[in-house]
C-alpha cells in the first residue's frame, strides 16, 4: 500500500513549456487534490476531484487543467508554464466515508517545479 | 480565498520543552485537522477534530476544538529534535464540503 505517489519529484521548465504532473492513489478514494505550496503562503487549492470523471476549480485554478479519467490517477497540466507557477506541488486523495464532515486527506511527497 | 490565521509563524525551544500554537478563523468551522511537514515531504496528519469543545491526544500532541469553532489549539508537551518541522491547521468550513483551508503554518526549530 502506497499510498499517495507523485511524478515526477522535481522538474525544470522553461517559459511556455508544457507539462503533466502525476498522481496516483491505492486506497480507493473518491476525492483527488492539487495544492500548491509557496512560501508563507500555506497549501493553496488548484483544483479537485469528486470521482471519476469530474473535476472542479479550487481557490487558484488559471493557468492549469486536470484530468481524471481513473478513479485512482489525478492529473495536473501546464500548457504553458509560466515563471509565476514555480511552486511546490502537492497532490491529495479523501474517501467519502464517515459522513459529510472530517474526511482527511492523504498527501503524497510532492513535486518541485521550477519555470526558468 | 480565506486563509488561516496561525500563530506564532516560527518558534525556537529548547529540547523538553512545551510547545503551544492556535489557529484562529473569521468563520466556523466544521472540522480542525493538524498537519506536520518535515522538509521534502508531504503534509502528514497528527490529529483530527470532530466537535466543538473536543480534546484529542496523540502521544506527546494534544489538540483541542474550540467552543466558538473559529479556533484550535495544538500542544507539544517535552519537545524532542524530531519535532522540528512545519505544522498546519487547517479545517473544513461550513459550507465548504471536502475542500479544506490551510493555515499558513507555524515552523518549530528545537535546540539541544
Amino acid at each position: 500500500n502506497a499510498g499517495v505517489t507523485q511524478t515526477p519529484k522535481f522538474r525544470v521548465l522553461k517559459t511556455g513549456q508544457s507539462m503533466t504532473l502525476l498522481c496516483a492513489q491505492d486506497m480507493n478514494h473518491e476525492y483527488m487534490y492539487w495544492y500548491r505550496q509557496d512560501p508563507g503562503m500555506g497549501l493553496r487549492l488548484i483544483h479537485y476531484s469528486v470521482g471519476e470523471g469530474t473535476t472542479a476549480k479550487g481557490e487558484v485554478p488559471d493557468g492549469y487543467n486536470v484530468s481524471r479519467l481513473k478513479k485512482q490517477n489525478f492529473l495536473l497540466g501546464l500548457e504553458s508554464a509560466a515563471p509565476s507557477q514555480t511552486s511546490v506541488y502537492f497532490c491529495a486523495s479523501s474517501s467519502t466515508s464517515g459522513g459529510a464532515f472530517g474526511e482527511t486527506q492523504y498527501f503524497g511527497p510532492g513535486t518541485r517545479l521550477l519555470v526558468l | 480565498g480565506q486563509q488561516l490565521n496561525q500563530s506564532p509563524q516560527s518558534m525556537f525551544i529548547q529540547e523538553g520543552e512545551d510547545v503551544s500554537m492556535n489557529c484562529t478563523s473569521s468563520s466556523i468551522f466544521n472540522t480542525w485537522l493538524w498537519y506536520k511537514q518535515d522538509p521534502g515531504e508531504g503534509p502528514v496528519l497528527l490529529i483530527a477534530l470532530y466537535k466543538a469543545g473536543e480534546l484529542t491526544s496523540n502521544g506527546r500532541l494534544t489538540a483541542q476544538f474550540g467552543i466558538t469553532r473559529k479556533d484550535s489549539f495544538l500542544n507539544i508537551s517535552a519537545s524532542i529534535p524530531s519535532d522540528v518541522g512545519i505544522y498546519f491547521c487547517a479545517g473544513h468550513p461550513t459550507g465548504g464540503g471536502n475542500k479544506l483551508t490551510f493555515g499558513t503554518g507555524t515552523q518549530l526549530k528545537v535546540e539541544l
